[in-house]
């Protein structure tokens, strides 16, 4: 079965610290894809990342990067400098490609305190 | 980018009405589109797989009867609550799957449903 854990429920940081978002997943699969999204007060999901399983090369976007560890089962995400308008709920997520269902982890709720 | 909308994107109605949520891929056909809910400070579970032209496949604990799902096009696939009761009030949001080209999933803005 598929499962998808974020252990950080809530985190504080204060503003121009970095940050790093911790997830886990399982899965049987050998051929999957994982996702990173923002979901600010607005509730409106946004997408920041998806990784194949194949594909183990870290990725920075701007303040964003993400490390993926097949050997560890994780895919964690770290913001650089963070800004207030971080501030949100990030969802990890995990998809097996035979089906496209998009498992959630719970969320880690993001304070960027000024 | 590909957009999904959601009407409408907010909801309150009394207890024992039905509501009708509109999911819509406005720039790709979907043949699969899929259903999640979220309650407050939770994460998103998955409901249902809309299947243009065939039944919706649910989950497990997701009653078929009261969350009635219809994907009768390739751009449109409905979810209506039944019968909404106040445990019903949720944010309920849909993807659609554009297999053609970016076979990737792209997220309506959701639909918040208050039940009185």
């Amino acid at each position: 079965a598929q499962k998808v854990t974020q252990a950080q429920t809530e985190i504080s940081v204060v503003e121009k610290e970095d940050v790093t978002l911790d997830c886990v997943y399982e899965t049987r699969d050998t051929t999957y894809y994982l996702f990173w999204y923002k979901q600010p007060p607005s509730g409106e999901l946004v997408f920041l990342i998806r990784r194949n399983s194949f594909d183990e090369q870290n990725e920075i976007s701007g303040r964003y990067s993400w490390n993926f560890q097949k050997s560890t089962s994780s895919f964690n995400f770290t913001i650089t400098a963070s800004q207030v308008v971080d501030s949100a709920v990030y969802f990890c997520a995990l998809s097996e490609t035979r089906d496209d269902k998009i498992i959630f982890g719970k969320g880690t709720r993001l304070h960027i305190l000024p | 980018g590909a957009v999904v909308s959601q009407h409408p994107s907010w909801v309150i109605c009394k207890s024992g009405t039905s509501v009708k949520i509109e999911c819509r891929s406005l720039d790709f056909q979907a043949t699969t589109m899929f259903w999640y809910r979220q309650f407050p400070k939770q994460s998103l579970m998955l409901m249902a797989t809309s299947n243009e032209g065939s039944k919706a496949t649910y989950e497990q604990g997701v009653e078929k009867d009261k969350f009635l799902i219809n994907h009768a096009s390739l751009t449109l696939s409905t979810l209506t609550v039944t019968s909404a009761h106040p445990e019903d009030s949720s944010f309920y949001i849909c993807s659609a799957l554009d297999w053609m080209m970016t076979d990737t999933q792209y997220f309506g803005p959701g639909t918040r449903l208050t039940v009185l």
